[in-house]
């Protein structure tokens, strides 16, 4: 069985201040885990990726996100906030055994103030 | 390359109707997911398919939905008949092959509002 757990419904930030969305995930088997961006009307983009690599995976627009197994947590980080990262973000967990299945979590909704 | 196709892009329908949604993954490639996104929630995987062959139904609303994929290629997604809580956005994603180490594509998604 497998889960997520977006920690934070609503983040709402100031501009040029850091980003922190947390994640946290359950998984019988090596997980791979992503994250996902959806701006208003828009489609939903990949940010980043962990797929048992390198721990601390870095994506677009300057997030990235670090894969700690003793924590069970993916949390998605940038430096610096900007106006146009303002949408809703979503931890995605997919198991590698089995038949691959995937979840989202609730999302995040990330505002960011100017 | 292009995208994930979907249409429509609107729907509404009157409770008890049926609809039927359609869509055309990346060429190539071999996994489609249709979710179901109701508003204010994250998309829940309703079946995944890997070519042919459904590897994951097990929140699909047998009762009333059904979906098939064609030659392994196209997709329709259909509700018959439709309740008030299945208006949502209809989301068709694709994928290399498995979602595990592969990224998923998504379409622009299907509004339904059922009235």
């Amino acid at each position: 069985a497998q889960s997520v757990t977006q920690l934070d419904s609503h983040v709402s930030v100031s501009e040029g201040t850091p980003v922190l969305l947390r994640c946290n995930y359950s998984s019988s088997y090596s997980p791979s885990l992503f994250w996902y961006v959806q701006h208003p009307n828009k489609g939903l983009q990949l940010l980043l990726k962990y797929t048992s690599a390198a721990t601390l995976v870095k994506g677009i627009n300057g997030f990235e996100a670090e894969f700690k197994k003793s924590e069970t947590s993916f949390h998605l980080t940038k430096p610096s906030a900007h106006m146009s990262d303002a949408a809703e973000y979503f931890c995605v967990v997919s198991d590698s055994g089995g038949y691959q299945k995937v979840t989202f979590g609730i999302g995040t909704k990330l505002q960011v103030i100017p | 390359e292009a995208g994930v196709a979907q249409s429509p892009r609107y729907k509404i329908i009157e409770k008890r109707q049926s609809v039927a949604f359609w869509c055309n993954p990346i060429s190539g490639h071999a996994t489609l997911y249709w979710y179901q996104q109701i508003l204010g929630q994250g998309p829940k995987l309703l079946i995944q398919f890997q070519n042919n062959g459904v590897v994951d139904d097990s929140q699909l609303p047998k009762d009333r939905f059904s979906a098939e994929r064609l030659k392994g290629v196209d997709s329709t997604l259909k509700i018959q008949p439709a309740k008030l809580e299945d208006s949502a956005v209809y989301l068709c994603a694709s994928s290399l092959e498995s979602p595990t180490a592969y990224e998923q594509y998504f379409g622009p998604g299907t509004r339904l509002t059922v009235t």
